[in-house]
């Protein structure tokens, strides 16, 4: 059995991009959760997918959006970075919406 | 709105010592909780969860924490600290209901000493 697994593991980009952060749910679960982690904080939600729906977004601006895959893959797209957009983001899945969650290690994200 | 507090930002003790980790919460629900690990730039593992039943629940690596629902506290402890110990710890709570996701702490920051 996989973990949650996310790519890549960092990267780099400049402000006004775009970027899409990918991960790979533990086999068997079809929820996915993204949270932001900025540097010295706790994470903080943007949104889960459940079965290919957005099931419950956090306080984050529509540039944030995302994506679940029949296989309950997912990906997390933002647009025109901003600076403050660098942070560890983090992808977590589970069973289903209400259980316990697993965390994938990290996408790594600086923006300049 | 949920909220959770971890009210030390760093904690040093020396390997070997116990150690008691703080976590309150505001929740209107009743609370699943949560202690996640977080080794330097790495993910969350979890140590241990409170869902119901008995208060006082067992983790990995030795640590276990208690629910105290009039304090509306769930702490983590270890008897005695591994140098391995070392990380940021994250208080989390969650509800098995709607759509509300794991709220965490800022985390508190462990550091062992010879």
């Amino acid at each position: 059995e996989t973990g949650v697994t996310q790519s890549p593991t960092h990267l780099i980009k400049t402000r006004g991009q775009q970027v899409t952060l990918r991960c790979s749910s533990q086999s068997g679960h079809n929820t996915v959760s993204w949270y932001q982690q900025a540097l010295g904080q706790g994470p903080q939600f943007i949104f889960q997918y459940y079965r290919e729906e957005e099931n419950g977004r956090g306080n984050f601006p529509p540039r944030f959006s995302g994506l679940q895959f029949p296989n309950y893959s997912s990906e997390l797209n933002v647009n025109a970075l901003e600076l403050d957009d660098s942070a560890l983001y983090l992808c977590a899945s589970s069973f289903s919406a209400h259980a316990e969650a697993f965390f994938g290690q990290g996408t790594r994200l600086t923006v300049v | 709105a949920q909220s959770v507090t971890q009210p030390d930002i760093h904690i040093t003790v020396s390997e070997g010592a116990s150690l008691e980790l703080r976590c309150n919460y505001s929740y209107g629900a009743t609370p699943y909780l949560f202690w996640y690990v977080q080794s330097p730039g790495q993910g969350l593992q979890l140590l241990l969860k409170y869902f119901s039943g008995d208060t006082l629940v067992q983790g990995i690596k030795g640590f276990e924490a208690e629910f105290k629902r009039s304090q509306s506290s769930f702490n983590l402890r270890k008897p005695s600290v591994h140098w391995s110990d070392a990380a940021e710890y994250f208080c989390a709570v969650g509800s098995y209901s709607g759509n509300t996701p794991l709220v965490f702490g800022k985390g508190t920051r462990l550091s062992v000493i010879a």
